[in-house]
C-alpha cells in the first residue's frame, strides 16, 4: 500500500543552525504535499504545502523541496530556534481524493 | 474560535463505558476528519465527512465507533463499551474542501485514557 516515510527519527541540531528534515512517499501519482508541526501535547501544525507542479516553495524561516523524480521531499528550517523543537511529519494525496498518507515523524532537538 | 476546537481536551473513563467526543470545525470548512494517534505511531484515518455527502466510516476500527456530523458543522465520535486499546488522542482535522488539495487544520485532540 501507500506509505510515506521519514529518515531520522530523531534529529538533533544546534540552535541558529539550519535543520533538514526528509521524507519519502511512494505513490508517484501523489500531487501535493504538506509538512506539518505537532508540539507535545497538541494538535499538528500547518506549517507549508507544496503542488507537484513546484520544485520548492518558502515560507517564513521555512522551504520545502520536491524532487518527484525520486519522490522525496524535505523541509528546511533556516537559523533553528528553541521553539522549532518538536515532531515534524509530511502527509502526501492525490488530486481528488481525500485521504492524506500521513508519515510517522522525526523529533526536531534543539541544542542550546 | 479561529481553529479547530475539540472537547474535552481530556477524558478519563473506565472499561465498558461509552464516551462521546466534540468537535468544532472552521467555520466554512466543508470537510471534516477523525484520526487517532497512538503513541509514536502516525495518524490513523477514522473518518471523513463532506458536506451533505455519505460519510466515509472505512476507518473505523469497529462497530463500536460511529460519528455524525448535524448541520455539516460539529462532530461527534461515539465510541461503546470502550476498550483500553482505545487509549490514544483522537484528532479532529477540517479543510476547506476535502478534494481540492486544500491543507487540512487540525484540533489539538481530545486525550482519552481507558483503565
Amino acid at each position: 500500500g501507500e506509505s510515506v516515510g521519514l529518515h531520522l527519527p530523531t534529529l538533533s541540531v544546534q540552535e541558529g543552525d539550519n535543520s533538514i528534515i526528509n521524507c519519502a512517499y511512494s505513490n508517484s501519482a501523489s500531487d501535493y504535499f504538506i509538512w506539518y508541526k505537532q508540539e507535545s501535547g497538541k494538535g499538528p501544525q500547518f506549517i507549508i504545502d507544496i503542488r507537484s507542479n513546484m520544485d520548492k516553495r518558502q515560507g517564513q524561516r521555512v522551504t520545502v523541496l520536491l524532487n518527484k523524480t525520486v519522490k522525496h521531499l524535505s523541509l528546511q528550517i533556516a537559523a533553528t530556534q528553541p521553539g522549532d523543537s518538536a515532531v515534524y511529519f509530511c502527509a502526501a494525496a492525490k488530486s481528488g481524493t481525500y485521504k492524506y498518507i500521513f508519515g510517522t515523524g522525526t523529533r526536531l532537538k534543539v541544542l542550546a | 474560535g479561529a481553529g479547530v476546537s475539540q472537547s474535552p481536551s481530556n477524558k478519563v473513563t473506565e472499561k465498558g463505558k461509552d464516551v462521546e467526543l466534540r468537535c468544532d470545525p472552521i467555520s466554512g470548512h466543508t470537510a471534516l476528519y477523525w484520526y487517532r494517534q497512538s503513541l509514536g505511531q502516525g495518524l490513523e484515518f477514522l473518518i471523513y465527512f463532506q458536506g451533505n455527502s455519505a460519510p466515509d466510516k472505512s476507518g473505523l476500527p469497529s462497530d463500536r465507533f460511529s460519528a455524525e456530523r448535524t448541520g455539516g458543522s460539529v462532530s461527534t465520535l461515539t465510541i461503546q463499551r470502550t476498550q483500553q486499546e482505545d487509549s490514544a488522542v483522537y484528532l479532529c482535522a477540517s479543510s476547506f474542501s476535502g478534494t481540492k488539495n486544500q491543507p487540512q487544520h487540525f484540533g489539538d485532540g481530545t486525550r482519552l485514557s481507558i483503565l
